[in-house]
């Protein structure tokens, strides 16, 4: 089946620092990224759609300055959140969608992110 | 909100009975998924139902869609201790800006005792 890598799986940063989050695309081209954000026992909330070669699309509420997402190829997408704060601290998951798919998504593990 | 909602909450349950969890949406759709997630990890594909289906098996899985009422269900038959996770409905719409997106519903906890 397609395979997602993210990493890192868990990062802990100091308030005030950047923190960069990669999703790559193993054997398969992705022409479109997603970033979830989750917290504790709650639904994914998607903050963007990451389209190759294009810049992101933005949730409503979701920062772009704060949270830059680049999706420079075809199996990569990163996701830099930028002067961490503690409310930052949350569960951030990429998924990524075939070029010719049905639809389905394919999951990352996830990244840990807390900001101390 | 987009989001669609999914009840119950949480559903608790022993080993070998049934589980039904349903989801309840707002926009049109492409199609209807559903996933899985265990604990602090990714999310794993169940199945996909498509807006012109009405009904979906897959192994222990069927799933069933009404475009009319803006609804869905899983149901789990003869559930395992290993069924234990959260599962969630997502729908898949295209925007006005032309792309398709995937919105998850709150989800449901389901805990499958031995």
């Amino acid at each position: 089946g397609a395979v997602v890598s993210q990493h890192p799986s868990r990062v802990i940063c100091k308030s005030g620092t950047s923190v960069k989050i990669e999703c790559r695309s193993l054997d398969f081209q992705a022409t479109t990224m997603f970033w979830y954000r989750q917290f504790p026992k709650q639904s994914l909330m998607l903050m963007a759609t990451s389209n190759e070669g294009s810049k992101a699309t933005y949730e409503q509420g979701v920062e772009k300055d704060k949270f830059l997402i680049n999706h420079a190829s075809l199996t990569l997408s990163t996701l830099t959140v930028t002067s961490a704060h503690p409310e930052d601290s949350s569960f951030y998951i990429c998924s990524a969608r075939f070029k010719r798919g049905t639809g389905e998504l394919f999951f990352g593990e996830g990244s840990r992110l807390t900001v101390l | 909100s987009q989001q669609g909602e999914e009840d119950p909450q949480a559903l608790s349950i022993q080993e070998g009975e049934n589980a039904t969890m349903n989801c309840s949406y707002k926009t049109s759709i492409n199609n209807l998924q559903w996933y899985r997630q265990n604990s602090g990890r990714g999310l794993v594909h169940l199945i996909l139902i498509r807006s012109n289906e009405r009904e979906k098996h897959s192994g222990r899985l069927r799933v069933t869609l009404d475009t009319s009422k803006k609804s869905s269900s899983l149901l789990i038959t003869a559930s395992r201790a290993a069924d234990t996770a959260s599962y969630f409905c997502a729908t898949d719409s295209v925007m006005n800006t032309g792309f398709q997106k995937l919105v998850f519903g709150t989800g449901t906890r389901l805990l499958v005792s031995p």
